[in-house]
């Protein structure tokens, strides 16, 4: 079965870190372009980031550009988002996602 | 930065024909993706590559495109697809990927 699996959310405060995680099982996980979306609290959906298959190319939303870094461990079937610097706007439900494929979400919450 | 252009919301009754757009510069050079999210739940890929349909997506879902313009239809609207949806695709340079707003179908 093909599954992605989130972990790493939580409460922080403005100006915090944490490191999101994304397992990945039941597919060849190193010939996906793997990418993390979040949904703050009754809004859409927000692209955060994204990686290629052998983790040489990246891209990010502006507003979280020199703050968020993206990558995988192939060997591993994984992906991480170290998010530092953390915004209350920083604040949703982070989805790990390969486009067809959605993890059910972690929620990370910035806030005094 | 790039957008994607949706209607807020959309209403039909049971068996009316539902038809979403989706505008964006990039459209006739990038794939369209539209997603269905029902509440609380993670998003569902209901079309992909503008026309394309997953194998366990109803067929009253397609998908179509057309300049700057995608349009998903749901043929014979059901009470279940009651949801947003949000189409998605990419910048004409390919780095930077956008979401549209999301629309609302209310089927009643």
């Amino acid at each position: 079965e093909v599954q992605l699996v989130e972990s790493g959310g939580g409460l922080v405060q403005p100006g915090g870190s944490l490191r999101l995680s994304c397992a990945a099982s039941g597919f060849t996980f190193n010939t996906f372009w793997m990418s993390w979306v979040r949904q703050a609290p009754g809004k859409g959906l927000e692209w955060v980031a994204n990686i290629k298959p052998d983790g040489s190319g990246k891209n990010y939303v502006d507003s979280v550009k020199g703050r968020f870094t993206l990558s995988r461990d192939n060997a591993k079937n994984s992906l991480s988002l170290q998010m530092n610097n953390l915004r209350v706007e920083d604040t949703a439900v982070y989805y790990c996602t390969r486009g067809d494929v959605w993890g059910q979400g972690t929620t990370v919450t910035v806030s005094s | 930065s790039y957008e994607l252009t949706q209607p807020p919301s959309v209403s039909v009754s049971p068996g009316q024909t539902a038809r979403i757009t989706c505008s964006g510069d990039a459209l006739p050079k990038k794939y369209a993706y539209w997603y269905q999210q029902k509440s609380g739940q993670a998003p569902v890929q209901v079309i992909y590559e503008d026309t394309k349909r997953p194998s366990e997506i109803p067929e009253r879902f397609s998908g179509s495109s057309s300049g700057t313009m995608a349009t998903l239809t749901i043929s014979g609207a059901q009470v279940e697809d009651e949801a947003d949806y949000y189409c998605y695709s990419t910048d004409s340079s390919g780095s930077q990927s956008v979401f549209g707003a999301g629309t609302k179908v209310t089927v009643l």
